[in-house]
């Protein structure tokens, strides 16, 4: 997998939109940006991917900069149940299942 | 759909003993995978199959080994249990065959003691 670098850990407040970056900056052309995350004792979430274009989905918006070395995902109005260590992923395609989880970011959200 | 199930929730083993870690998924999904958490740590993949009757390993299978009969289960065996094998096990199934897209089951909590 390409190497990624997010923060330790962020700070919310409930209802405003939580921000987590991701640097990817060894990216190569066909490789695909991941967004997991795990909330406490449970296994680990799809939130979103993308390519190159900007993604919404009813959990997430991923930006991804125009030369691909960033992104940022984008959870709206976070709530308390969004609390949970974020994991960027970027998957190299020839490493079949091989997803590497990293420390991720974690998200605190407060009232 | 149940998605994916992980039987049991939590188990414990003295060193030694042996169990199997069941697994299964009703989302016909052809790529399943198997992962460790130890405390504090990322996950870890075990071993992975992409299709009933094929399975490779991933960064860590000493200790373990899995067969897949079916497209629904993938299960996991321990087959002399050690202290270094407690750990929260988590399944996941995948909608493409490179297990990009994975969904994970509830996990299996593991005390050897």
């Amino acid at each position: 997998d390409a190497k990624t670098t997010q923060p330790t850990s962020m700070d919310c407040a409930e209802g405003r939109a939580a921000n987590l970056p991701c640097n990817h900056s060894t990216i190569s052309g066909n490789e695909y940006v991941y967004w997991y995350r795990q909330i406490h004792s449970q296994g680990p979430q799809y939130i979103i991917h993308g390519l190159k274009n900007n993604e919404t989905n009813e959990m997430a918006s991923l930006i991804i900069t125009e030369d691909r070395k960033s992104s940022t995902l984008i959870l709206p109005h976070a709530t308390l149940r969004d609390t949970a260590v974020y994991y960027c992923i970027v998957p190299r395609p020839s490493n079949t299942g091989k997803l590497i989880f990293g420390q991720g970011t974690t998200l605190q959200v407060k009232p | 759909n149940a998605g994916v199930t992980q039987t049991p929730k939590f188990q414990v083993l003295k060193t030694g003993q042996s169990m199997t870690l069941q697994c299964a998924q009703d989302m016909n999904h052809e790529y399943m995978s198997w992962y460790r958490q130890d405390p504090g740590m990322g996950l870890r993949l075990i071993h992975y199959s992409v299709g009933a009757g094929i399975t490779d390993q991933g960064e860590v299978p000493n200790g373990y080994n899995v067969s897949r009969s079916t497209t629904e289960d993938f299960p996991l065996r321990l087959l002399s249990a050690a202290p270094s094998q407690t750990s929260v096990y988590f399944c996941a199934s995948s909608t493409d065959i490179w297990g990009e897209t994975q969904y994970f089951g509830p996990g299996t909590r593991l005390l050897v003691l």
